[in-house]
Formats: C-alpha cells, structure tokens, sequence
C-alpha cells in the first residue's frame, strides 16, 4: 500500500463549480499536510499547508485535515479555467515528504 | 512564500555529456534540499535528499555516481547528470525546506533533454 493515494483523475468541471480534490493516507506519523498546484512544464506551487485536523481557508481555497480518517481534501470554490492544473497532496513526518500521484484537473469555461 | 530558484529551465546536451543544475534558496537558509524526477503525467519520484555540508542521501534505485549532489552552502545544491543518456531525458525539480519551515518550496524545474 502507497503511503499517500490521491486519485489521478483526470476532473473536468465548468467554470463556477465547487472542485473536491482528496488524499488519503495509511501513517499515522505525518504531522504536517500540503496542497501543491503544479501548471504544465512547470515545479509545483504551494497552495497550503496545515498540521491539524480542522478547516484552513484562503480565498477560494479550503483545506480540511480528519487525522482520524487519514483524509485530507481540498476544496476550490467558484473555480476558475486558471485552475487548470495538478494538484498534489504532500505529507510530512520528520524530515521526509511524501506525495500524492496528483489530480488532474481542467475547469472550462 | 519564500523562492526557490532553479536553472536552467531547460537543456537540451549530446549524449555522454554532463549537464549541471543549480537549486538556489533566494530569501531563506535551506537546511534540507530534496531532488526530484518527473516523467510526463506522473508524480515526483525522489531522487535524494542532501542536508547542507554533508553527503547527499540516495534513493533506492537512483546512481549516486550518475547523478551527483553537492550542497556545499545553505544557499545552494547542485546536481550534475554525468554521462547524460537519452533515457536521463526527464523533468528535473528541486526543493528547499528552511529549519524554521514546515513545507518544502520548489524551483521551477529543469528539462533536460538528451540526445
């Protein structure tokens, strides 16, 4: 079993939809939880990052952390064709990341 | 969030040549550098881990004499491809993790094309 599962997508959604992007994972070592967008041809971007279980909002962005699931999601509001992109999920325990495969994902307008 | 620098963007090199890359923290000291291999549609598969003035940590699988790390300040980690094949031809990411941060920050990515 992977440490971190993210399902690859690929997601296609009109503009203005809310998009759920989701992880999970199987450690219960990972203290800290990440959203990276990475555009084409390009090194990934961090969008959040949060180390307890809850909600972070920012913008349009919502990370959600359920420690006793071992899920994690990211929720993008009133999505926009600038959202076009792969989202990757990233954990840490220690000094060690680990990522998700990464959603795919097309918003159109 | 802090910057992370990578170059070049691209390269393209004869095969049996060497081609370096350079990784640069800009606005914050980087303790732990990570390297990282990207094949088109997939994840980022980690090549190594260097923590500054000490030898670089190899994943399993990845040459340690083919793929050489040094990260000799807390400003900057170079990986240098030697004896590039065509099969090196891949998508180059590093990032950089300060003491005081708990995410990791990416470059920009190198693409190295071999032929």
């Amino acid at each position: 079993q992977k440490e971190v599962e993210q399902d690859p997508g690929p997601l296609s959604v009109p503009e203005g939809a809310i998009v759920s992007l989701n992880c999970t994972y199987s450690n219960s070592a990972f203290q800290y939880f990440m959203w990276y967008r990475q555009y084409s041809r390009k090194g990934p971007e961090l969008l959040m990052y949060t180390y307890s279980s809850g909600n972070k909002e920012d913008g349009r962005f919502t990370a959600q952390v359920d420690k006793s699931s071992k899920y994690i999601s990211l929720f993008i509001r009133d999505s926009q064709p600038s959202d076009s992109a792969t989202y990757l999920c990233a954990m840490r325990s220690g000094n060690q990341f680990y990522f998700g495969t990464g959603t795919s994902l097309t918003v159109i307008p | 969030g802090a910057v992370v620098s990578q170059h070049p963007s691209w390269v393209i090199c004869k095969s049996g040549t060497s081609v370096k890359i350079e990784c640069r923290s800009l606005d914050f000291q980087a303790t732990t550098m990570f390297w990282y291999r990207q094949f088109p549609k997939q994840s980022l598969m980690l090549m190594a881990t260097s923590n500054e003035g000490s030898k670089a940590t190899y994943e399993q699988g990845v040459e340690k004499d083919k793929f050489l790390i040094n990260h000799a300040s807390l400003t900057l980690s170079t990986l240098t491809v030697t004896s590039a094949h065509p099969e090196d031809s891949s998508f180059y990411i590093c990032s950089a993790q300060g003491s005081l941060n708990t995410e990791a920050f990416f470059g920009q990515g190198t693409r190295l094309t071999v032929v």
